[in-house]
C-alpha cells in the first residue's frame, strides 16, 4: 500500500542554519504531497502541498518541490528560528481515496538560540 | 470561525469505562476523519466519514465506534477503554475530495 518514510528526528539546529527534512513516498497512482506542522500542544495544521509533478510548496519560508522522479518531498528553509520548533509531517492523499491523508512518523525540530 | 472543536481536552479512564469524544466543525466540510496519534507512530486514521451518513474503517478501528451525528458533529466512542488506547486524538475535517484536512488541538486520552 501506499507509504511515506521521512527521516528520523530529533533535529537540533542553532537559529539562522539551514534546515532539510527528508520525505519520500510510495504510491501508486499520483498523490498529492502536504507537510502538516504540529507546535506543542496544538493539531496539526498545513504548512505547504503539491499537487502534481514538479509543482513547488512554498509557506513562511518553508518550500518543498514535488520530484516524481525520486518519489521525493523534501522539506527545506534557509533560515530557521526559534519559533519553527515543532513537529513536521509529511503526508500523501492518493486521488482514488476519498481524501484519507497518510502520514509519515513526524519529524521533531528544535531550534536553539 | 472555530474551525475544528473537540471535547474534552484531557480525560483519564480506568480500564473497562466507556467514554464518548466529540468533534463539530463549523466549515460545512463534507469529510470529518479521527486520528490517533502515538509516539513515534504518527497518525493513523482509525474512522472517517466521507459524507453525513456515511462512516467506514480505518487504519486501527478496532475497539472504537463513531457516529455522523449531522453534518457539524462525528463522535468516537471507547466501548470498554483499554490501556493500549491511551493515546492523543485528533478530530479533522475536509472539503469532500479537497485533501487539505483542517485539525481540531486534540484530546489526550490516559486509560490506568
Amino acid at each position: 500500500g501506499d507509504s511515506v518514510t521521512q527521516m528520523e528526528g530529533p533535529v537540533t539546529l542553532s537559529e539562522e542554519a539551514f534546515l532539510t527534512i527528508n520525505c519520500t513516498y510510495t504510491a501508486t497512482g499520483y498523490p498529492s504531497l502536504f507537510w502538516y506542522v504540529q507546535y506543542p500542544g496544538e493539531g496539526l495544521q498545513l504548512l505547504l502541498k503539491a499537487t502534481k509533478a514538479d509543482d513547488k510548496g512554498s509557506n513562511k519560508g518553508f518550500e518543498a518541490t514535488y520530484r516524481k522522479e525520486t518519489t521525493s518531498f523534501h522539506l527545506e528553509k534557509g533560515s530557521v528560528q526559534v519559533s519553527d520548533s515543532a513537529v513536521y509531517f509529511c503526508a500523501l492523499s492518493d486521488r482514488g481515496s476519498q481524501g484519507n491523508l497518510i502520514f509519515g512518523k513526524g519529524t521533531k525540530l528544535s531550534v536553539k538560540p | 470561525n472555530a474551525g475544528v472543536t473537540q471535547t474534552p481536552k484531557f480525560q483519564v479512564l480506568k480500564t473497562g469505562q466507556s467514554m464518548t469524544l466529540q468533534c463539530a466543525q463549523d466549515m460545512n466540510h463534507n469529510s470529518m476523519y479521527w486520528y490517533r496519534q502515538d509516539p513515534g507512530m504518527g497518525l493513523r486514521l482509525i474512522y472517517y466519514s466521507a459524507s453525513e451518513g456515511t462512516t467506514d474503517k480505518g487504519e486501527v478501528p478496532n475497539g472504537y465506534n463513531v457516529s455522523r451525528l449531522n453534518k457539524r458533529e462525528f463522535s468516537l466512542r471507547l466501548e470498554s477503554a483499554a490501556p493500549s488506547q491511551t493515546s492523543v486524538y485528533f478530530c479533522a475535517s475536509s472539503e469532500a475530495r479537497q485533501y487539505q484536512q483542517y485539525f481540531g488541538p486534540g484530546t489526550r486520552l490516559t486509560v490506568t
